[in-house]
């Protein structure tokens, strides 16, 4: 079964727009991580937050962490078409094993 | 280009039969991790392997299995194929095996069941 949900399932924006993705889990993390994933190819890792960590930054990628409400953020600022992608979280539990667990998603469109 | 090297790319097969995907991690990477995506199911972990050893089990049907060679290259074996394992199979990589570091992933392999 899936460790998170995500929300939104869907987003369509206009580049230039921000665009910004929940993922809620349910067990207790080591850290959560964001990949994303083009139509039909390979997860590329994004950013990774630990669970000490309350908000982490990379480029146009801005990522919250809320161990409390057990949910999580990822904002991509200034959005460009090429943002176009999945984007999956993925929790690390605290069990001695590097497997993530992924969430169902959310599909962005950035029109241009 | 993420490092990792999955064969092949697409494979179709009929109901009944058994096929095997062949990953190759990152060179240096010791952990290899089996997942499975489908639209309905959405990314399922299959299994972990460090260093040759079995390391955690998720969602695996009994008639599939995976191994992890000494050249740390794996092999997942999918066996007594049905409509439903149509899916794509990724393999990803890691150099530790715990506490959840980045995973590197494959292009996947395109499973059709007919």
């Amino acid at each position: 079964s899936q460790q998170g949900e995500e929300d939104p399932q869907a987003l369509s924006i206009q580049e230039g727009e921000n665009a910004t993705m929940n993922c809620s889990y349910k067990t207790s993390i080591n850290n959560l991580q964001w990949y994303r994933q083009n139509s039909g190819r390979g997860l590329v890792h994004l950013i990774l937050i630990r669970s000490n960590e309350r908000e982490k930054h990379s480029g146009r990628l801005r990522v919250t962490l809320d161990t409390s409400k057990k949910s999580s953020s990822l904002l991509i600022t200034a959005s460009r078409a090429a943002d176009t992608a999945s984007y999956f979280c993925a929790t690390s539990g605290s069990s001695n094993t590097g497997k993530l667990i992924f969430g169902q998603g959310t599909t962005l469109q950035v029109k241009p | 280009d993420s490092g990792v090297t999955q064969t092949p790319k697409h494979l179709i097969t009929a109901t009944g039969q058994r096929v095997t995907l062949r990953c190759s991690p990152r060179s240096g990477d010791l952990s290899v991790y089996w997942y499975q995506q489908s639209l309905d199911q959405g990314l399922q972990f299959l299994i972990h392997y460090y260093n040759g050893e079995e390391r955690a089990k998720g969602n695996i049907l009994e008639r599939f299995s995976a191994q992890q060679f000494p050249d740390l290259h794996s092999e997942l074996n999918l066996s007594s194929l049905e409509l439903g394992d149509s899916a794509l199979y990724f393999c990803a990589s890691s150099l530790a095996g715990g506490l959840g570091g980045e995973l590197f992933f494959g292009e996947g392999s395109r499973l059709t069941v007919l």
